[in-house]
């Protein structure tokens, strides 16, 4: 069994700050890691994803992540935020690789303040 | 720019009543997928198919069916909605089943049944 934890409902920043969202994960065997983002009233789109090689992940709009196998992390980053990111985002493991095995996260809400 | 489509965004229903929520994609994608989506919860997917005449139930049980008789078309209904089936319902379509296919999502239909 797999399952994701973001263990932030809810992180508040100001523009042109850092920020980190945060998420864990377990499972038995090898996985595969993705974030999502989904702004108002719209479905999810894919930031970014780590299947194998190097742990840092560049993925859209600025984010990386940093895939941590001893932490069984995959925390989200970008170095300066901006009004436009206020969304919602979703961290998903999978074991197989094909979505109808993808385990989401709670969701983090992200707001950016001005 | 979303290349799935969800009809309708929102509807509000009486108790007893069938609906179908209608959801197409215009990319060709073998797979498609419906999600259940609650506000602070994650994503749950409740049914999945791999082509025309191919429909799999998903880790959450619901009461709703699905039909796939067109690669581009992928309907849900419910027979009789209940106040229990309010929520947001999310379309998806992946192109194959593998780590560089991610999911493409539709902005979603939010259902209120009353």
């Amino acid at each position: 069994a797999q399952s994701v934890t973001q263990l932030d409902s809810q992180v508040p920043v100001f523009e042109e700050a850092p920020v980190e969202l945060r998420c864990n994960y377990s499972s038995s065997v090898s996985v595969y890691l993705f974030w999502y983002v989904q702004y108002p009233n719209q479905g999810l789109q894919l930031l970014l994803k780590y299947l194998s090689g190097s742990t840092l992940v560049k993925g859209i709009n600025g984010f990386e992540a940093e895939f941590n196998k001893s932490q069984t992390s995959f925390h989200l980053r970008k170095p300066s935020v901006h009004i436009s990111d206020t969304a919602e985002y979703f961290c998903a493991v999978s074991s197989r690789g094909g979505a109808d095995g993808l385990t989401f996260g709670k969701g983090t809400h992200l707001i950016i303040q001005p | 720019e979303a290349d799935i489509y969800q009809t309708p965004r929102y509807l509000v229903i009486g108790t007893g009543k069938k609906i179908t929520l209608e959801c197409s994609q215009t990319m060709g994608h073998d797979k498609m997928y419906w999600y259940q989506q609650d506000p602070g919860m994650e994503l749950h997917l409740i049914h999945y198919s791999y082509g025309v005449n191919s429909t799999e139930k998903g880790d959450l049980s619901s009461e709703s069916t699905v039909s796939r008789i067109r690669t581009e078309h992928f309907p849900l209904t419910l027979e009789s909605a209940r106040p229990s089936h309010t929520s947001q319902y999310l379309c998806a379509s992946s192109a194959v089943q593998g780590l560089n296919s991610p999911l493409h999502f539709g902005n979603g239909t939010r259902l209120t049944v009353t």
